[in-house]
């Protein structure tokens, strides 16, 4: 069974940092581009960033770009999402999700982690 | 940046009523290779997001064909033959086509 485990979130003081781990099983984590998506509560879905099977392709979201850092450990089937200078506006469920890769463009996102609540607080 | 605008925001049905959401983009989302890249999702009340449908008109495994999508260009539409009560949710449509994907505001659909 495919399986994606948020972990590392938590309560942090503005300026601080954080990092989040995505723990894959049950699928060749390696052959797949990795996704973050944030939630703040009670709002919509947002895009944070993304890192392609073999890191090759990073991007972000402009709000989180230069204070964001996605990588990943295909030995440790792992995605991370470093997140430096919080700010309050990053308070947010992240959930990281796999893509299924559709015309080597962009895809869909199959499967989704729970998610990890990030409260970014004074 | 693609902007997905969905309607309406909330949208109260009768069970076994149809139902039909509507997204619009602000640039096509017909890429040169002939998929569409839009997507639909329902994220259920306490649970993550989940694929309904895909590149337009694909209904994703397991989803029942109660499920819908159609539309072309900038202009998209989800349908639900049927509501049933289990369809209660916040639907989103999502673009991948290009970088930073985006999300439409949401759709919150209701039983009567």
């Amino acid at each position: 069974e495919v399986q994606l485990l948020e972990s590392g979130g938590g309560l942090v003081q503005p300026g601080r940092s954080l990092r989040l781990s995505c723990a894959a099983s049950g699928f060749t984590f390696g052959d797949y581009a990795m996704h973050w998506v944030r939630q703040s509560p009670g709002k919509g879905l947002e895009w944070v960033g993304f890192v392609s099977s073999i890191s090759y392709f990073i991007d972000y979201v402009d709000s989180v770009r230069g204070r964001f850092t996605i990588s990943r450990d295909n030995a440790k089937n792992s995605l991370y999402l470093q997140m430096n200078d919080l700010r309050p506006e990053d308070t947010a469920v992240y959930y990281c999700a796999r893509i299924i890769d559709v015309g080597q463009i962009g895809g869909y996102f199959d499967k989704w982690g729970q998610g990890t609540l990030v409260t970014v607080s004074s | 940046d693609i902007v997905l605008t969905q309607s309406p925001l909330s949208l109260p049905v009768s069970p076994g009523e149809p139902a039909s959401i509507s997204c619009r983009s602000t640039q096509s989302l017909l890429h040169t290779n002939g998929h569409t890249y839009l997507n639909w999702y329902l994220q259920k009340p306490g649970q993550s997001p989940q694929v309904l449908i895909y590149m337009g008109s694909n209904r994703a495994s397991g989803v029942p064909d109660r499920f819908s999508g159609s539309g072309s260009g900038t202009d998209f539409t989800l349908k639900i033959s049927r509501v049933e009560a289990e369809d209660v949710g916040i639907y989103y449509c999502m673009q991948p086509l290009r970088t930073p994907f985006t999300f439409g505001g949401g759709t919150k659909v209701e039983i009567k």
